[in-house]
């Protein structure tokens, strides 16, 4: 069975620029999270979804950060414009329920210059 | 506050040894609690989850103490290939129903 799919896994990208990244978590798993993870920290939690639904943004910043989960399947994160504070690696998790044990994908590292 | 604090190591033990990792948690409502491996450059890994009466998983034990609000890690018979960072989670149901992340804590093993 596949797990979670993220990509691309490497972005490096001038400051002020808009950039995209893209998850497919596993099949049949309703909640989809995507984490912000910096060196030698644990991943923070920017955004929850119950299938189509935001059921928890309050940690993303929402002057330019935006998610959506068309169709409660695949969801992209987007950020414009981006800052040099916004280099870390973006991962996408789910679950098969909220609370539960929940799955990552590679992550997308993203390098702001 | 952090939901979760961890002591962020490292630890460096020789193989054979065993280490035991602690974690605390500030949400007395947190209902479900987890330990991942996350090794250098790589996504976290689910390792086991953690119940309230402990369980076992091979070398590796894990403890949950809601009076104390601590979960601990213990791996016993350390080989090369468990080092890592261990990460601790907790997932909050009341309100935000997520899922939390310590800092990590890291552990060498060294031959």
């Amino acid at each position: 069975e596949a797990g979670v799919v993220q990509s691309p896994r490497y972005k490096i990208i001038e400051k002020k620029q808009p950039v995209a990244f893209w998850c497919n978590p596993i099949s049949g798993h309703n909640t989809l999270y995507w984490y912000r993870q910096n060196l030698g920290q644990g991943p923070e939690l920017l955004i929850r979804y119950e299938n189509e639904e935001a059921v928890d943004d309050s940690q993303l910043p929402k002057d330019r950060f935006s998610a959506e989960r068309l169709k409660g399947v695949d969801s992209t994160l987007k950020i414009q414009p981006a800052e040099l504070g916004d280099s870390a690696v973006y991962l996408c998790a789910s679950s098969f329920r909220a609370g539960g044990g929940a799955f990552f994908g590679q992550g997308t590292r993203l390098t702001v210059v | 506050r952090k939901e979760v604090e961890q002591d962020p190591g490292p630890f460096n033990v020789p193989e054979g040894a065993t280490v035991a990792f602690n974690c605390t948690y500030s949400n007395s409502a947190s209902q479900s609690f987890f330990w991942y491996r996350q090794d250098c450059r790589k996504e976290p890994k689910l390792l086991m989850s953690v119940y309230s009466s402990g369980n076992e998983d091979g070398r590796f034990t894990a403890q949950l103490n809601r009076a104390s609000q601590y979960i601990s890690l213990l791996i016993r018979d350390s080989k090369l290939s468990d080092s890592a960072t261990y990460l601790c989670v907790v997932n909050i149901q009341t309100g935000a129903n997520n899922l939390f992340f310590g800092t990590g804590t890291r552990l060498t093993v060294i031959p």
